[in-house]
């Protein structure tokens, strides 16, 4: 079974710093992939960056970079220059196989709330 | 992009009702799509996977009579909670696959459900 552990279950950050949130996995599978998705309070989830086992650079999009560790086991988001439109819960999620499918489900993690200061 | 839209928003309805939401895929036929349930401040849990023409797949303790499937096209699949209780009130949200293991689902925006 997957699993994926966020430790930080809330955290502030000022207005055009860094943060950095936290996830780690635990699979057996050599090929795997990694997702963060953001939900602000009205309750949609937002794509934010996707990470592959087998890709060798560091996933990127616009603010968002992942750092991601593959011998320990963990794929961080970082948000440059946050935005006070940045304040929203952000969850960690592991794809995991159908069978007879190219599709996959995906495990999440708890969660972390992000309160961007002015 | 791939857009999903999820209807109703948000449902308050008296105990013992039947309630349906719909999840549809408007611009991309889904090849799966996923229910998830999500209690305040806490995380997405899988309900059941679909696709269309078969039988849902419940994950472990999702009540089957309780939460109904239906996957009838490609673009459309429905979610009734029958003979909803208080204890059902929560947050459904859908999401939609597209058949590529490195692309993103795609989520629907979520039904704020509130039984009475």
């Amino acid at each position: 079974a997957q699993k994926i552990t966020q430790t930080q279950p809330g955290m502030f950050v000022q207005e055009k710093e860094a943060v950095t949130l936290d996830c780690t996995y635990d699979t057996s599978d050599q090929s795997y992939g990694l997702f963060w998705y953001k939900q602000p309070s009205s309750g949609e989830m937002i794509f934010l960056i996707y990470q592959g086992s087998y890709d060798e650079q560091n996933a990127t999009e616009g603010r968002y970079s992942l750092n991601f560790q593959k011998a320990r086991k963990s794929a961080n988001l970082v948000i440059s220059a946050s935005q006070l439109g940045d304040s929203a819960m952000y969850f960690c999620a592991m794809r995991e196989p159908l069978l007879r499918s190219n599709d996959y489900k995906l495990s999440f993690g708890a969660g972390t709330t992000v309160t961007v200061r002015a | 992009g791939a857009v999903v839209s999820q209807h109703p928003s948000w449902v308050i309805c008296k105990s013992g009702t039947s309630v349906k939401i719909e999840c549809r895929s408007l611009d991309f036929q889904a090849t799966t799509m996923f229910w998830y349930r999500q209690f305040p401040k806490q995380s997405l849990m899988l309900m059941a996977t679909s696709n269309e023409g078969s039988k849902a797949t419940y994950e472990q303790g999702v009540e089957k009579d309780k939460f109904l499937i239906n996957h009838a096209s490609l673009t459309l699949s429905t979610l009734t909670v029958t003979s909803a209780h208080p204890e059902d009130s929560s947050f459904y949200i859908c999401s939609a696959g597209v058949g590529l293991f490195n692309q993103p689902q795609h989520f629907g925006d979520g039904t704020r459900l509130s039984i009475l």
